[in-house]
C-alpha cells in the first residue's frame, strides 16, 4: 500500500514555462514533506521541503504547496529551464525515515 | 567534505556470491540509510540505522544485512546474491529533527547479479 504516489511517470513542458508536478499522501500525520531532484547516474539531491503545518514554501523558482484537507502536494517551477530536466521524488517524513514515492520524469524542451 | 560517499560504484556478482557495500559519511549524522531504486519503484528504504550499533528494518529488508560498527559507516551485505537484487544502490544519512529531516545522498551503488 503506497503512502506516498506520484500518479505521473512523466512531464514535457517548454522552456520559460510552468512545470507542476504532484503528489499524493495518505497518512495526515506526516510533518514535513520533500521533494528531491536527480540526474541519471547520481544521487538525488534535495531541493525544497513544507511543514505540515504551512500551505506553502517558496524557494527562487521553486514553490511548493501543501493541501492537507485534499493530502496533496505539489511543485511549481518558474520559469522552466532545460537544466531542470530531471526525475524528481516527493517524500514524507514518517518518524524516523522518509517515504518516496515513484517519481516523475521531467524533461523541458526549448 | 566529501559528504556521503560509495564504495564501489559497479560490481557484477553470480548468483549466490556475496558482497558488502560501503557507506561512510563525514558530517557526524546520526542517521543513516540504504535504498534501493527500480525503474517504476522510486527509492524503497531497506535498512537504516539511528546511531552507532543500531540498526532497523525497512521496507524491502529480505536478503540483506547491515551493520553500523562506527558513527561513520554503514554497511550493507549480501550474503547469496539473487537476479532480483540488481538494482542500484543508495546510501543516505541525515541528523535528526534537523530542519525538515533532509537526508543527504550518495552517488549510489549500480549492482548487476547474473
Amino acid at each position: 500500500d503506497q503512502q506516498v504516489k506520484q500518479n505521473s511517470p512523466s512531464l514535457s513542458v517548454q522552456e520559460g514555462r510552468i512545470s507542476i508536478l504532484n503528489c499524493d499522501y495518505t497518512n495526515s500525520m506526516f510533518d514535513y514533506f520533500l521533494w528531491y531532484k536527480k540526474y541519471p547516474a547520481e544521487g538525488p539531491t534535495f531541493l525544497i521541503s513544507i511543514s505540515s503545518i504551512k500551505d506553502k514554501n517558496e524557494d527562487g523558482r521553486f514553490t511548493v504547496f501543501l493541501n492537507k484537507s485534499a493530502k496533496h502536494l505539489s511543485l511549481h517551477i518558474v520559469p522552466s529551464q532545460p537544466g531542470d530536466s530531471a526525475v524528481y521524488f516527493c517524500a514524507a517524513s514518517d518518524t524516523d525515515k522518509l517515504i518516496f514515492g515513484t517519481g516523475t520524469r521531467l524533461q523541458v524542451f526549448p | 567534505n566529501a559528504g556521503v560517499t560509495q564504495t564501489p560504484k559497479f560490481r557484477v556478482l553470480k548468483t549466490g556470491q556475496s558482497m558488502t557495500l560501503l557507506c561512510a559519511q563525514d558530517m557526524n549524522h546520526e542517521y543513516m540509510y540504504w535504498y534501493r531504486q527500480d525503474p517504476g519503484m522510486g527509492l524503497r528504504l531497506i535498512h537504516y540505522s539511528v546511531g552507532e550499533g543500531t540498526t532497523a528494518k525497512g521496507e524491502v529488508p529480505d536478503g540483506y544485512n547491515v551493520s553500523r560498527l562506527k558513527k561513520q559507516n554503514f554497511l550493507l551485505g549480501l550474503e547469496s546474491a539473487a537476479p532480483s537484487q540488481t538494482s542500484v544502490y543508495f546510501c543516505a544519512s541525515s541528523y535528526p529533527r534537523l530542519a525538515s529531516d533532509e537526508q543527504f545522498f550518495g552517488p549510489g551503488t549500480r549492482l548487476t547479479v547474473l
